[in-house]
């Protein structure tokens, strides 16, 4: 199983650009890889997701190098409003296959200062 | 409207007793799910439930069970409650025909077992 690997925290400052790396040395080929923001008492929302190279939407960027043993979350210009828990997901949906390989990180809380 | 309700939002009980609660979806997605939020924040499935087939984490106890009247409804009961099922719990939802990650979680029921 793929298991996930972030940083438990991490600071910045309204403006500027957070980028938050996620392991998964054991990545699956069948395996995509999402990322989650969840706030306080929230249900976790989904941000973006990828399989390989660079995939880019209008909240944020994914970039996972040709091995997809990492992954990096990258937020461009930062806000208050983007203090929340980021969590990254490796697995295969939909459950035709063992529920268990859905598997989310411990998440890394960022905390965003005036 | 709410794309994926759960009630309650609040669940207080004492052990030993049995408690439902309620998922309900209105994206037309085929495929649910129920996760597990632990107080360390740790987000875990626990069942999938793609068109009446039923995947279920092993590791969750067979007090636990998932009953789905229709598609755009999957329900979880737990008998005999016990201390450590206090959890926050997330029903979740993905159209069948997409691969990797991309769910909808709901709002999250708190169970407090006393």
């Amino acid at each position: 199983l793929a298991k996930t690997t972030q940083p438990i925290s991490m600071d910045s400052y309204e403006g500027q650009e957070v980028n938050i790396t996620c392991s998964h040395n054991n990545i699956a080929t069948n395996d995509y890889i999402t990322w989650y923001q969840q706030f306080p008492s929230q249900g976790p929302r989904f941000i973006i997701q990828g399989y390989k190279t660079k995939v880019t939407n209008e909240v944020a960027s994914l970039f996972i190098p040709a091995d997809r043993k990492s992954s990096t979350l990258s937020l461009p210009r930062v806000s208050l409003s983007d203090t929340a828990v980021y969590y990254c997901l490796v697995g295969d949906l939909p459950g035709y296959s063992s529920a268990s390989k859905i598997i989310f990180g411990s998440g890394t809380r960022l905390s965003i200062r005036p | 409207d709410t794309a994926v309700s759960q009630t309650p939002k609040y669940l207080v009980t004492q052990m030993g007793n049995d408690k439902s609660i309620k998922c309900e979806q209105n994206l037309g997605h085929d495929t649910m799910y129920w996760y597990k939020q632990d107080s360390k924040k740790f987000l875990k499935i626990m069942f999938s439930y793609n068109n009446k087939e039923l995947i279920i984490n092993e590791t969750v106890p067979n007090r636990f069970s998932p009953k789905s009247p229709d598609k755009a409804h999957l329900n979880l009961h737990i008998n005999s409650l016990e201390l450590g099922d206090s959890a926050v719990y997330f029903c979740a939802s993905s159209p069948a025909e997409m691969k990797g990650g991309e769910q909808y979680f709901g709002p999250g029921t708190r169970l407090t077992v006393t």
